[in-house]
């Protein structure tokens, strides 16, 4: 079983939805982050979050520390959010762990 | 434009050879970061530097070294390469790094390289 687990690992969404991407990992953590990479590759760094909650224009990230997981969250879902949403977690001795990945498909 | 920048965005080359990659951090940022993400192993942290110096290791393997110059910038050295070395490799920075290792704070990603051995 791997660290980290993301769930779902595709998903495909109509424009107007609201998304939920869920991580869930098995290890004391630091910090967790969500990272998004576009098709083309580049890679952008959304979240970071240590506890509570988090928002961003339409992205809201939470966490549960007692839980261990987290969730991403997209309001209002927009063809431009189609990504790969990566979470990653730094465990409390620094080893780094990602998961392997959400593919978000919006359509128009 | 995150203001990392990597160089080459592409590179070919052949087995058992070895090739430098190269990356300039945004102004000010002090720590670099390096990843590789290959189709089969996905993201991985391979190493960082903080302000000339080693900070926290990962998943690197021994035929590939890294180093921080005094302006900041950093080079990733692969040699021996593998077939199994073709990946795209990210280089990031953040403005410290005492925070915490990898990740203890948010990065900004270089475009990446990547690397196709043959």
């Amino acid at each position: 079983k791997n660290e980290v687990e993301q769930s779902p690992q595709n998903l495909t969404a109509q424009e107007g939805e609201f998304i939920t991407i869920n991580c869930s990992y098995s290890v004391g953590i630091s910090a967790l982050h969500w990272l998004q990479q576009h098709p083309g590759g580049g890679i952008v760094s959304l979240f970071m979050l240590s506890s509570g909650k988090k928002k961003h224009g339409r992205l809201i990230a939470t966490i549960n520390i007692q839980e261990k997981h987290s969730s991403l969250h997209i309001t209002a879902s927009h063809p431009r959010d189609s990504a790969v949403y990566i979470c990653a977690v730094l465990g409390s001795n620094y080893k780094l762990t990602f998961g392997k990945g959400t593919l978000l498909t919006v359509n128009p | 434009d995150s203001g990392v920048t990597q160089t080459p965005k592409h590179l070919i080359t052949a087995t058992g050879q070895r090739v430098t990659l190269r990356c300039s951090p945004r102004s000010g940022d002090l720590s670099v970061y390096w990843y590789q993400q290959s189709l089969d192993q996905g993201l991985q942290f391979l190493i960082q530097y903080y302000n000339g110096e080693e900070r926290a290791k990962g998943n690197i393997l021994e035929r590939f070294s890294a180093q921080q110059f005094p302006d900041l910038h950093s080079e990733l050295n692969l040699s021996s390469l593998e077939l199994g070395d073709s990946a795209l490799y990210f280089c990031a920075s953040s403005v410290g790094g005492l925070a915490g290792g990898p990740l203890g704070e948010t990065q900004y990603f270089g475009p990446g390289t990547r690397l196709l051995v043959l």
